[in-house]
Order: C-alpha cells, then structure tokens, then sequence
C-alpha cells in the first residue's frame, strides 16, 4: 500500500517560516490535501489538491508537490498554529485513503 | 449547512461490538461518500474504509476486513460503522467524514466518537 512519510515533530519561533513535508513514490503525480489537528478536536483542511486553500484559511497557508514531496509552508507563524498536520491522498492502486503520520508543530 | 452529527461514547469488554452511527444533514445524503477514520490515544489518523450512501457499496482496508461492517439508512440520512470482536487497541476515537469526489478533500467531519476497550 502506499506510504506517506512526515517528519514527527517540527518546532518554530513565532513570525518564522515552517517548512512540513510530505514524502511519498511519486507523489507529485498525485492529489495532496493536508489537515490542521488541534487538540481534541476533528481535523480541518487548510490545502488541497496540492496548493488551494478553502475560504476562511489564511493565506500564511500554502502548498505544493512535486517529484517525491508535497509541502506545506506557513509563513508568519502564530502561536495559534500550534497543532499536528497530516497530509493525505487518495491511493488510486487499492482506492483508498491515506495518511500520513503526521507532525507536531510546536511554536516555540 | 452540512453537518455530521455522531453518537456518544461508548465502552466495551474485549470481545463485544459496538456500532457508531452518523447523521448527516445540510446537504443530499445520497450525493456524497462517507468515510470513517481512527485516531487512537496520541497517535495519528487512521482511515478505515468508505460508504457510498447510494446504493451502500463499501469499501475496508485489508486489517479490518472480516471485523467491519458500514452500512446505511438512507431515510435517517445515517451512516454507522460496526466494529466486531474488539480488542484494547481499538480504543479510539472514530470519524465519520464526507468527500466530494475521489480526488477531494474529507472537507466535512463528525465530532468524533470515543470508544474505550477494556475489561
């Protein structure tokens, strides 16, 4: 089945850049969307299908994809960014979904 | 607006079942597939498998297949998901969520429901 690999854990200062891969074989051929977790509640997306972003998400928010990673940046990161993201696509092989790991922001 | 709405928490003995359940509204129940994900305590999200509402295919992936059943009610606009033979690493919170297409986002979620295995 297919993998998607995320980095754990990633922490940065406020008004700084972070920078949350995604790695998986050949993921820049497929549809990437990435969920924002924080804690006790059901994820939210804030990017899909690579690099839109739904109504309400800032634009701090961004994606991308290509080759063997699918990205997401915040830029200017708040305190309120603190939570686990997890990328995901549709696995058109065995059609199903699938997650990454996910990773922690931690704002430091 | 669209809404999933899920039922309560649950506690169960090793062994028992449990079905959850999830009520849609705000949109055509039979417009749009419902999935169901896990996230067990601390760790990440799982997907188990997806409904389609229209005429109730289903799909499982391979380590819940004999142990799981989704099905529907298209007059309650309900999904639920009936999970057999629990084990303590079913603990969980369990997901329902909607999609819009194959290649969409899971835009749509419950608020999620808690199930404790334990004896």
């Amino acid at each position: 089945s297919y993998v998607l690999t995320q980095p754990p854990s990633l922490s940065v200062a406020p008004g700084e850049t972070a920078t949350i891969t995604c790695g998986g074989n050949n993921i820049g051929d497929e549809a990437v969307h990435w969920y924002q977790q924080r804690p006790g509640q059901a994820p939210v997306v804030v990017v899909y299908l690579d690099s839109a972003r739904p109504s309400g998400i800032p634009e701090r928010f961004s994606g991308s994809n290509s080759g063997n990673t699918a990205t997401l940046t915040i830029s200017r990161v708040e305190a309120g960014d603190e939570a686990d993201y997890y990328c995901q696509v549709w696995d058109t092989n065995s059609d199903h979904r699938v997650f990454g790991g996910g990773t922690k922001l931690t704002v430091l | 607006q669209v809404r999933l709405v899920q039922s309560g928490a649950e506690v169960k003995k090793p062994g028992a079942s449990v079905k959850v359940s999830c009520k849609a509204s705000g949109y055509t129940f039979i417009d749009s597939y419902i999935h169901w994900v896990r996230q067990a305590p601390g760790q990440g999200l799982e997907w188990m498998g997806v409904i389609n509402p229209s005429g109730g295919s289903t799909r499982y992936i391979k380590k819940f297949q004999g142990r799981i059943s989704m099905t529907r009610d298209t007059s309650a606009n309900t999904v639920y998901v009936d999970l057999n033979s629990l084990r303590p690493e079913d603990t969980a919170v369990y997901y329902c969520a909607r999609d819009d297409g194959s290649s969409s986002p899971l835009e749509y979620w419950g608020q999620g429901t808690l199930v404790t295995v334990s004896s």
